[in-house]
């Protein structure tokens, strides 16, 4: 089974900043699926940003971008001009191209202080 | 656009109870997902169905059991609820594939075993 590895359990950063969250997998397969989700203290998953592997130029959201290293297994989230709202939870997951199993790592608590 | 439909939002059961969590989606998915979410250990896959007719386990099922019922409806079965099991539940749905896959989650259900 494919694992996520994110090995910050809490950040933070202040606003107009920008934070760094990282993230790591373990897989066999060449072709994937990597997502940054975010969860606000609504509870609600929201989709920040997805990246598929065979595509080598970075994913772009907004203030939202992704560095991913293929080779190395690394799939981090950038955020720019930090914002208030962003405070989160944020969760990095892998998906199969089949689509099977969506694992997620352990999630980054994100504090963005004014 | 409903998207993805859990109910109940909350629930208490008593030890030994038993309860379906339901789970149902319109955007013609194929693949749907059942997790749970404890603090400090992110979102953990109990079950997930790749298609209609088909489940697998995923990193924790000991304890509960899924019905795909039809292409639309995944739903979560604890037989005999143990106060391990509460927890925050989440029920997802995929695309699987494709330029746009994500994955979209129903709103959660926060149970708890007394």
């Amino acid at each position: 089974a494919q694992t996520v590895t994110q090995s910050q359990p809490e950040m933070s950063v202040q606003e107009a900043e920008t934070v760094t969250l990282s993230c790591t997998y373990d897989t066999s397969e060449s072709n994937y699926y990597l997502f940054w989700y975010k969860q606000p203290p609504s509870r609600q998953m929201i989709l920040v940003i997805r990246q598929e592997a065979y595509k080598q130029q970075n994913a772009t959201e907004n203030r939202f971008s992704v560095n991913f290293q293929k080779a190395a297994k690394s799939f981090s989230l950038k955020i720019s001009d930090s914002q208030l709202g962003d405070t989160a939870m944020y969760f990095c997951a892998f998906m199969s191209n089949s689509g099977y199993a969506l694992n997620f790592g352990k999630g980054t608590s994100l504090l963005v202080t004014p | 656009n409903a998207g993805v439909t859990q109910t109940p939002k909350f629930q208490v059961l008593k030890t030994g109870q038993s309860m379906t969590l339901q789970c149902a989606q319109d955007m013609n998915h194929n693949s749907m997902y059942w997790y749970r979410q404890d603090p400090g250990m992110g979102l953990r896959l109990i079950y997930y169905s790749a298609s209609e007719g088909t489940t697998d386990k995923g990193e924790v099922p000991n304890g509960y059991n899924v019905s795909r019922l039809n292409k639309r409806e995944f739903s979560l079965r604890l037989e005999s609820a143990a106060p391990s099991q509460t927890s925050v539940y989440f029920c997802a749905s995929s695309n699987g594939e494709g330029a746009d896959t994500e994955a979209f989650f129903g709103q959660g259900t926060r149970l708890t075993v007394v």
